[in-house]
């Protein structure tokens, strides 16, 4: 099994510049959601699903907005590119609602936005 | 106050050295422990869970302080292949609680 799998791994955009990050599980996992990670803090949680045509917003959505019309797939866009938004994205999924035992993560997208 | 505290480190470390690293959590509600690892540039990976008993998988032991509000990650005879950033991670409850520390970088050398 492929696991999660995101692309691209890196990306630069400029500022104002929109795009789609994608994710997609072969796990028939029902919970996946999106992270940002920046230096010196945690990965935080910028929006979340609990299955398919579900989502919510985690700490950090403003700026991002997430569908997931499928099992599978789960993009995140970015609606217009800021500078602020340069990190590194983590998608991860999960099988179960409690316990996250099974926490899954992508390998991760790199963005830099100019 | 930040959610999850952990000293950033480096913890510099020869080879075959016990490390250990403690991880604070603010939330007494907090349900779940997690120790995860996440190496250069890459993904974390799930460690070890962290049991209310303590727990032992090979040579790393968790161990949680329910009253003091902090977990521990002992790693012993430490290996180069041990060399990571280590992430302590707090589950509260809900899909948006799930809390990840910034992470203790630990570089074992021979």
């Amino acid at each position: 099994n492929a696991g999660v799998t995101q692309t691209p791994k890196f990306q630069v955009l400029k500022t104002g510049q929109s795009m789609t990050l994608q994710c997609a599980q072969d796990m028939n996992h029902e919970y996946m959601s999106w992270y940002r990670q920046d230096p010196g803090m945690g990965l935080r949680l910028i929006h979340y699903s609990v299955g398919a045509g579900i989502t919510d917003q985690g700490e950090v959505p403003n700026g991002y907005n997430v569908s997931r019309s499928t099992t599978e797939d789960f993009p995140l866009r970015l609606l217009s590119a800021a500078p602020s938004q340069t990190s590194v994205y983590f998608c991860a999924s999960s099988p179960a609602q409690v316990g996250f035992d099974g926490y899954t993560f992508g390998s991760g997208t790199r963005l830099t936005v100019v | 106050r930040k959610e999850v505290e952990q000293d950033p480190g480096p913890f510099n470390v020869p080879e075959g050295a016990t490390v250990a690293f403690n991880c604070t959590y603010s939330n007494s509600a907090s349900q779940s422990f997690f120790w995860y690892r996440q190496d250069c540039r890459k993904e974390p990976k799930l460690l070890m869970s962290v049991y209310s008993s303590g727990n032992e998988d090979g040579r790393f032991t968790a161990q949680l302080n329910r009253a003091s509000q902090y977990i521990s990650l002992l790693i012993r005879d430490s290996k180069l292949s041990d060399s990571a950033t280590y992430l302590c991670v707090v589950f509260s409850g809900g899909y948006n609680k799930l809390i990840f520390g910034a992470g203790t970088r630990l570089a074992v050398h021979p």
